[in-house]
């Protein structure tokens, strides 16, 4: 099956700077990233999309100065978290599609960001 | 705005006994369905999916959904849960004119006692 992996799994950081966080589609070239944020004991909220060679399109409510997202390949997206505060702690979670038509997403395992 | 509505926070159920998670959406248009579990340090998987014909759907693991249309509701049963069947669910819906735009609701913890 399609494997994304997410690196790291787990940081801390301390406020102020910054953290990248790469989404890795393993065995098949995502043409389209997704990016979600988790806080404990909710739900997934969508942060950005991220298409292959183009700029990410953001959510409402979500800034695009602070959460950079960058998808330079067909299997790699980073996002970066910039001058981060402790409120930036989260969990944040990357999702790929194969291509155009394709509505399964497939997850990464997440990475854990604690912004001290 | 759209909306998806799970209607548990959180289950605790005996091993053996049957599971029904609800899930209801707002959106007026065409969707597609999903459910995803989240086992305890794990990343989401998919359960199953529903994107047109047979209304009820099967996934893994002997889980099964049923698509009510008329209700806007999607809801998760497995007959006879298992101690592994403890995780978070979630229920998410892809309104087929947001490409790739997923709406996942709350999310449903459910903790199987042995």
């Amino acid at each position: 099956g399609a494997v994304v992996s997410q690196h790291p799994s787990w940081v801390i950081c301390k406020s102020g700077t910054s953290v990248k966080i790469e989404c890795r589609s393993l065995d098949f070239q995502a043409t389209t990233m997704f990016w979600y944020r988790q806080f404990p004991k909710q739900s997934l909220m969508l942060m950005a999309t991220s298409n292959e060679g183009s700029k990410a399109t953001y959510e409402q409510g979500v800034e695009k100065d602070k959460f950079l997202i960058n998808h330079a390949s067909l299997t790699l997206s980073t996002l970066t978290v910039t001058s981060a505060h402790p409120e930036d702690s989260s969990f944040y979670i990357c999702s790929a599609i194969a291509g155009p038509g394709d509505y399964e997403q497939y997850f990464g395992p997440g990475t854990r960001l604690t912004v001290t | 705005a759209q909306s998806v509505s799970q209607h548990n926070h959180h289950v605790i159920l005996s091993e053996a006994a049957s599971l029904e998670l609800g899930c209801n959406y707002s959106y007026g248009g065409t969707v597609n369905l999903f459910w995803y579990v989240q086992y305890p340090g794990q990343h989401l998987q998919l359960l199953l999916k529903y994107f047109s014909g047979d209304p009820l759907v099967k996934g893994i693991k002997g889980f099964e959904a049923e698509f009510i249309k008329s209700k806007f509701s999607f809801n998760l049963r497995k007959p006879s849960v298992q101690w592994s069947d403890t995780a978070e669910y979630f229920c998410a819906v892809l309104p087929t004119d947001s490409w790739g735009k997923l709406q996942f609701g709350a999310g449903t913890q459910v903790v199987v006692t042995p």
